[in-house]
């Protein structure tokens, strides 16, 4: 299947700072990639749709200022929590979209804890 | 709209007995679904989907899911439990065309083996 490098896996960041969460396609090129976050005991939420080339897409309640997207590239995608505070504390991942039908498959995520 | 109901958070098994894990979808297009395991502080691997075609659909790891329109069900199962199954398993629907890949999420439900 498609493989998805997500880095860091963990990270654990002061609050006000910010952090940067890249996932990479190793063996395929995405023009579309998923982000989702998940927070402590419950199901994932989709957070943001990236888009190569273009502006990012963001689902209903998801701060566009404080969780900045970028997909320069069709193999690097990239999620930045900016001013994190404690509440963004939570498991991140990413998916890739490759052809309709296609298995959808997912990072290893990242678990980012703000102190 | 989408959504995804799975019944049952947790669900408790011996090793070797049937493991069943329910999962009713609303849907208002044909719809893609899936099945995904999660093992703690890890991510997402996909078991199976069901995009079309042949409606009982097998997977990884000995597991399989039917497909039953009439019911609105993608239930998962698997004849014979291993220790080594015991995760949160998480269904997912997906609608097509432009919106494939953006997943709904069940709540989860947790799976336990016991010797």
């Amino acid at each position: 299947g498609a493989v998805v490098s997500q880095h860091p896996s963990r990270v654990i960041c002061k609050s006000g700072t910010s952090v940067k969460i890249e996932c990479r396609s190793l063996d395929f090129q995405a023009t579309t990639m998923f982000w989702y976050r998940q927070f402590p005991k419950q199901s994932l939420m989709l957070m943001a749709t990236s888009n190569e080339g273009s502006k990012a897409t963001y689902e209903q309640g998801v701060e566009k200022d404080k969780f900045l997207i970028n997909h320069a590239s069709l193999t690097l995608s990239t999620l930045t929590v900016t001013s994190a505070h404690p509440e963004d504390s939570s498991f991140y991942i990413c998916s890739p979209r490759l052809g309709e039908g296609s298995p959808l498959h997912f990072g290893n995520g990242t678990r980012l804890t703000v102190t | 709209a989408q959504s995804v109901t799975q019944l049952g958070s947790h669900v408790s098994v011996s090793e070797g007995a049937l493991v069943l894990l329910r999962c009713n979808y609303s849907s208002s297009v044909p719809p893609y679904l899936f099945w995904y395991v999660q093992y703690p502080n890890q991510g997402l691997q996909l078991l199976l989907k069901y995009t079309t075609g042949a409606t009982l659909v097998k997977g990884i790891n000995g597991f399989e899911a039917e497909f039953k329109k009439s019911e609105t069900s993608f239930h998962l199962t698997k004849p014979s439990a291993h220790m080594s199954d015991a995760a949160e398993y998480f269904c997912a629907v997906s609608a097509g065309g432009t919106s494939y890949g953006k997943l709904t999420f069940g709540q989860g439900t947790i799976l336990t083996v016991h010797p």
